[in-house]
């Protein structure tokens, strides 16, 4: 049974637009939740994370919020660049340490 | 540069050999991870170890062990391997903090 849910596998944004990733996940003694990019051929970097504490975290042009109520986060980048083009995991931490990884989206800038 | 070093990028073994994928790290970390990814299924945990020579079962541990002699090398292995563990393998270290997850660049297996 999946915990963590990306239900879009693939998603094509025009340069300088907004891009909306969107995460659900059923289990709600997750009270951490991370951002992962990665590459082809390379291993996935860390993006952003939010607590449970928090409905919205910023970094420069990333931006996750975080709707406990409704199980659901998203991660918007604004504006899009085309170094934007990657796989972005979702991935809440259960535990102290092992995160549970979405199935990803793959995320298409075009100039 | 903190680094999580996987000993091989591509690999092709043939079906029924025992394969070894090693991991090292060099930032002291206490917790080492494999996962798996496979399309449309994202990272699945294997295996994974809080601390020198010990290992705890992940979501999908069917057909692998692990190995953790020493605090900054963990191994995984395929006893037996099968053309369905053709797969891209991802190790990863931490510290005790959510943030500290480094991943290596990944192995890419294709058992024939």
């Amino acid at each position: 049974d999946q915990q963590v849910k990306q239900n879009s596998p693939s998603l094509s944004v025009q340069e300088g637009r907004i891009s909306i990733l969107n995460c659900d996940y059923t289990n709600s003694m997750f009270d951490y939740f991370l951002w992962y990019k990665k590459y082809p051929a390379e291993g996935p970097t860390f993006l952003i994370s939010i607590s449970s504490i928090k409905d919205k975290n910023e970094d420069g042009r990333f931006t996750v919020f975080l709707n406990k109520s409704a199980k659901h986060l998203s991660l918007h980048i604004v504006p899009s660049q085309p170094g934007d083009s990657a796989v972005y995991f979702c991935a809440p931490l259960q535990g102290a340490q092992k995160l549970v990884f979405g199935q990803g989206t793959r995320l298409t800038i075009n100039p | 540069d903190v680094k999580v070093t996987q000993s091989s990028r591509y690999l092709v073994k043939r079906t029924g050999e025992k394969v070894f994928l090693e991991c090292v790290q060099d930032m002291d970390h206490e917790n080492m991870f494999w996962y798996r990814q496979d399309p449309g299924l994202g990272l699945r945990l294997i295996y994974f170890s809080y601390d020198v020579k010990m290992k705890e079962k992940g979501d999908i541990p069917e057909g692998y062990s692990v190995s953790r002699e020493k605090k900054e090398r963990f191994s995984l292995i395929l006893e037996s391997a099968s053309t369905n563990q053709t797969s891209m393998y991802l190790c990863a270290s931490s510290s005790n903090t959510p943030r500290g997850y480094t991943f290596g660049s990944g192995t890419r297996l294709t058992v024939v």
